[in-house]
């Protein structure tokens, strides 16, 4: 069984759409994060949720828009989609923060990616 | 400010060599500090984690770093680099903010090359 799962691995789509990426994992962990990875590499965080709480909101466009139904999903959707936002997106979780689990609240868990391509 | 330097944007070994793969943080406070490996086209995987038990800290594949405080660095190494070692190379500083979340803060990645 996948851990972490994420559809659709790929995502080739027009400027000026609208759409999602989903994530799911089934390790019962509490925390699940949204990572953008660049072209030259660089991953840079964009949300977390803890508990379906939004935990994490660092500088990213209004467009983008987490969703989490539940804490074993996170939904990412994105509106009026620009060329800079193609990339490879990452969805990710951790068990509870490290003050219930010492030492292992914090380890991340990644899914595959989604490779978004904005023509 | 927190944050996390891998000193070398690209390494390059011929198989059976050591590999060493550089990473400076700086933090006011002890961080969980992580490497993760990322072959291409795929996912990220954990390697091994830091989180103040011993400084020596031994991961999968053979792959090992320490922790020096005095010199805030978590340097990886391995004895003998293999051809499937080639691969991107993650240093990862994790901080503890307050209501009980934590900030990963991603190294710029250190791109391993193995040269048979």
């Amino acid at each position: 069984d996948t851990a972490v799962s994420q559809t659709p691995k790929y995502l080739v789509t027009q400027m000026g759409n609208d759409k999602s990426i989903k994530c799911e994992q089934n390790l019962g962990h509490d925390t699940m994060y949204w990572y953008k990875q660049d072209s030259k590499k660089f991953l840079k965080i964009m949300f977390s949720y803890n508990n379906k709480e939004l935990i994490i909101n660092e500088t990213v466009p209004n467009r983008f828009s987490p969703k989490s139904p539940d804490k074993a999903h996170l939904n990412l959707h994105i509106n009026s989609l620009e060329l800079g936002d193609s990339a490879v997106y990452f969805c990710a979780s951790s068990p509870k923060p490290q003050r219930y689990l010492a030492g292992e609240g914090d380890t991340q868990y990644f899914g595959p990616g989604t490779r978004l391509t904005v023509l | 400010a927190q944050s996390v330097t891998q000193l070398d944007s690209h390494v390059s070994v011929s198989e059976g060599t050591p590999v060493l793969l550089r990473c400076n943080y700086s933090s006011s406070y002890s961080p969980s500090l992580f490497w993760y490996v990322q072959h291409p086209n795929k996912g990220l995987q954990l390697l091994l984690k830091y989180t103040s038990a011993a400084t020596l800290v031994k991961g999968i594949n053979g792959f090992e770093a320490e922790f020096k405080k005095s010199e805030t660095s978590f340097h990886l190494t391995k004895p003998s680099a293999h051809m499937s070692d080639a691969a991107e190379y993650f240093c990862v500083v994790s901080f503890y903010a307050s209501g009980g979340s934590y900030i990963p803060t991603f190294g710029r990645g250190t791109s391993l090359i193995v040269h048979p």
